[in-house]
């Protein structure tokens, strides 16, 4: 599994935008980069996922590093609702099977009102 | 449509008491994936399904153990709970082949 560093915390002002930077410097080639977060008393939600090239959703933007050692995590207007914490995880290709999420401690990210 | 349910919310369990966790899925979703998630560790994997029939060890599975017999259903049975299985229970489910995994809202369980 690679290994990824995340800061354990940063801070936001609503209505700003967040970067949520990720270190995954061990990624195999074929290693998607998922994010989820975890809200206060919830559990784990998907939030994106890229393998080479930058990704956009509903919920955020993904920036992929060329050499794809690191990665961002986008929130464009930073709201209330999107404290929590913040979970970057590669994981394998698919093989028609389930592939286990490894979860790290990631990024508490609050949200000043 | 309701998406994972889990049940109980919450228990508490006398040490040695058998316990199963309840977990129903609605998407039909091939795969199925029960963690523990403790202050400070993050989520382990305890057990998986990659289908019906089908189980596996994760990166804690002693203490617990799944079955599935069918789609939908997933429990997670402790045999004989110890106080080190306090812990935060989530259930998770993932169509195969893809790395989506939607969650359970999770059941709080202390044994004491």
């Amino acid at each position: 599994d690679a290994k990824t560093t995340q800061p354990n915390s940063m801070e936001s002002n609503e209505e700003e935008p967040v970067h949520l930077p990720c270190n995954h410097s061990t990624i195999s080639g074929t290693d998607y980069i998922h994010w989820y977060r975890q809200l206060p008393s919830q559990g784990p939600e998907y939030v994106i996922h890229g393998l080479t090239s930058n990704v956009n959703n509903r919920m955020a933007s993904l920036a992929i590093a060329e050499d794809r050692k690191s990665s961002t995590l986008i929130l464009h207007r930073a709201t209330l609702r999107d404290a929590a914490v913040y979970y970057c995880i590669p994981t394998p290709t698919p093989r028609g099977g389930s592939e286990k999420l490894v979860f790290g401690k990631g990024t508490k990210l609050t949200v000043n009102p | 449509i309701a998406g994972i349910t889990q049940a109980p919310t919450s228990q508490i369990l006398a040490a040695g008491r058998r316990m199963t966790l309840r977990c129903t899925q609605d998407m039909r979703h091939n795969a199925m994936y029960w963690y523990r998630q403790d202050l400070g560790l993050g989520l382990r994997l305890i057990h998986y399904s990659n289908t019906a029939g089908t189980t596996g060890k994760g990166e804690v599975p002693d203490g617990y153990s799944v079955s599935r017999a069918n789609t939908d259903d997933f429990p997670l049975t402790l045999a004989s709970a110890v106080p080190s299985q306090t812990s935060v229970y989530f259930c998770a489910s993932s169509v195969s082949g893809r790395n989506e995994q939607f969650f359970g809202p999770g059941t709080r369980l202390t044994v004491l």
